[in-house]
């Protein structure tokens, strides 16, 4: 598949604790990014990391990427209940396109 | 600053049947991606405009999907005819020339093939 692979597919988490999902990929990237999905919305573009960037901060967002291992992970610190949505990322593909992963499902539970 | 538009929102067909998607993104954005998401999965390019050239279509259909960007801006994706497998939310997203890591996404638009 060329997606990348997201673990775990599914989580669930009490309001208050932290979640995170992680996203592994083959080749060598430039950048990845970190998108959210609510229920039969669209994608929101969350955080972009870049290759040289080992951690970015987003408020609760704090994405990693790990270029030696081919991973990125996102945790979200504090969860709340409207934090309930999937969570892709999505690294380049040639110069003009993205590949998104399969997507982590998390729910917070209130 | 309006979002992507996308319409309509929900629709249910028979296989076999034709459907056609329309999205209008965000103004000045010359660059518009549809994208085909399967139940459970990530989104998938199917393809992407230029103004009104195509920039990749490598994995439409080409048997039975077909998309135009005549003027530039509004966007007409059409499957003709449907098969069970093209249920899925298709989603139109935009961005600045240029700017592929900064794409805008629209509602979607979710389509059950019965």
């Amino acid at each position: 598949s060329q997606q990348g692979e997201e673990d775990p597919q599914a989580l669930s988490i009490q309001e208050g604790e932290n979640a995170t999902m992680n996203c592994s990929y083959k080749t060598s990237i430039n950048n990845l990014q970190w998108y959210r999905q609510n229920s039969g919305r669209g994608l929101v573009h969350l955080i972009l990391i870049r290759s040289n960037e080992r951690e970015k901060h987003s408020g609760r967002l704090r994405v990693t990427l790990d270029t030696s291992k081919k991973s990125s992970s996102l945790l979200i610190t504090a969860s709340r209940a409207a934090d309930t949505a999937s969570y892709f990322c999505a690294r380049p593909s040639g110069t003009y396109k993205y590949i998104f992963g399969t997507g982590t499902r998390l729910k917070v539970l209130a | 600053e309006a979002g992507v538009a996308q319409s309509p929102r929900y629709k249910i067909i028979e296989k076999r049947q034709s459907v056609a998607f329309w999205c209008n993104p965000i103004s000045g954005h010359a660059t518009l991606y549809w994208y085909q998401q399967i139940l459970g999965q990530g989104p998938k390019l199917l393809i992407q405009f230029q103004n009104n050239g195509v920039v990749d279509d490598s994995q439409l259909p080409k048997d039975r999907f077909s998309a135009e960007r005549l003027k530039g801006v509004d966007s007409t994706l059409k499957i003709q005819p449907a098969k069970l497998e093209d249920s899925a939310v298709y989603l139109c997203a935009s961005s600045l020339i240029g700017e592929v890591d900064t794409q805008y996404f629209g509602p979607g638009t979710r389509l059950t093939v019965l």
